[in-house]
C-alpha cells in the first residue's frame, strides 16, 4: 500500500531535550515536505526537500533541521524544542512529475512542556 | 511574500450547497487545490485545478478559478453529514517543491 508513515504519533516532551520526528513514503517520491499545523494558520511549510542531500526553507524554519539521506526518509530534528513548537506537524510526499499533488502522514502530536 | 486567505467556519444544513472560498495572492500559481481533513487524520486531495482553467467538475464537486481576482472556489453538492471536515485551499507557485495552505475552512454539517 503507498503510503507516508511518520512516527511517533504522540510525543511529549521537555524544553531543550532533542528529538527527531520520522518519516518514510514508500512511493519512490523525490519530493518531501514537513509542515506544521496550527489553529487558525494552517499548515506552514518548514522544509521541503527536492532529492536527496537537496533541501531547502519553508516559511517557518527556525528551530528545526532536516536531513535527506536516503530517498525514502526525510527526518524533521527539533535540538532543541520549545514551547512554541508545540504543534501537529505532517509529513507529505509528492512526486517530480505530474500534477504536484501531495501526499500526507497521518501527523504527528508533539508537545512542549 | 505569498499568502492564502480563506474563511475559518460554515455550517450547512445536510442536503444543501456548500461554498467554500479562497482568496491567493501568489499570480504565478500553476496548479490550485482542495484538500480534506478528517477528524485525527492527514490531508487527502479532495480535487485541483490548473490556472488556465475556469471551472473543472467532479461529481459533486464544483472548481471555479477568476485568476484575474485570485479567487478560487469549491462547491459542494447535496452536502452530507460525512462532508464534515476541515477544507484547505493550497496553491504551488513556480516551485515545485513550495506550497502555500489557506487556514482551513471548518465545515460543519447538520441535520
Amino acid at each position: 500500500e503507498a503510503q507516508v508513515t511518520q512516527n511517533p504519533r504522540y510525543l511529549i516532551t521537555v524544553t531543550g531535550k532533542k528529538l527527531t520526528v520520522t518519516c518514510s513514503q514508500n512511493m519512490n517520491h523525490e519530493y518531501m515536505s514537513w509542515y506544521r499545523q496550527d489553529p487558525g494558520l494552517g499548515l506552514r511549510q518548514i522544509y521541503y526537500s527536492m532529492n536527496v542531500e537537496v533541501t531547502d526553507k519553508g516559511d517557518v524554519p527556525e528551530g528545526y533541521k532536516v536531513s535527506r539521506k536516503e530517498k525514502r526518509n526525510f527526518p524533521l530534528i527539533l535540538e532543541s524544542p520549545s514551547p512554541n513548537q508545540t504543534s501537529l506537524y505532517f509529513c507529505a510526499s509528492t512526486p517530480a512529475t505530474g500534477l504536484g499533488i501531495q501526499y500526507f502522514g497521518a501527523g504527528t502530536r508533539l508537545s512542549v512542556l | 511574500g505569498e499568502d492564502v486567505e480563506q474563511s475559518l467556519f460554515l455550517s450547512v444544513r445536510e442536503g444543501d450547497s456548500s461554498v467554500i472560498n479562497c482568496t491567493y495572492t501568489d499570480s504565478s500559481s500553476t496548479y490550485l487545490y482542495w484538500y480534506k481533513q478528517e477528524p485525527g487524520a492527514g490531508l487527502q486531495l479532495l480535487t485541483y485545478i490548473f490556472s488556465n482553467m475556469d471551472m473543472k467538475q467532479d461529481q459533486r464537486l464544483t472548481v471555479l478559478l477568476n485568476k484575474k481576482d485570485k479567487h478560487l472556489s469549491l462547491r459542494i453538492a447535496d452536502t452530507q453529514t460525512g462532508d464534515s471536515a476541515i477544507y484547505f485551499c493550497a496553491e504551488r507557485g513556480d516551485s515545485w517543491g513550495k506550497f502555500q495552505f489557506g487556514a482551513g475552512t471548518q465545515v460543519v454539517v447538520t441535520p
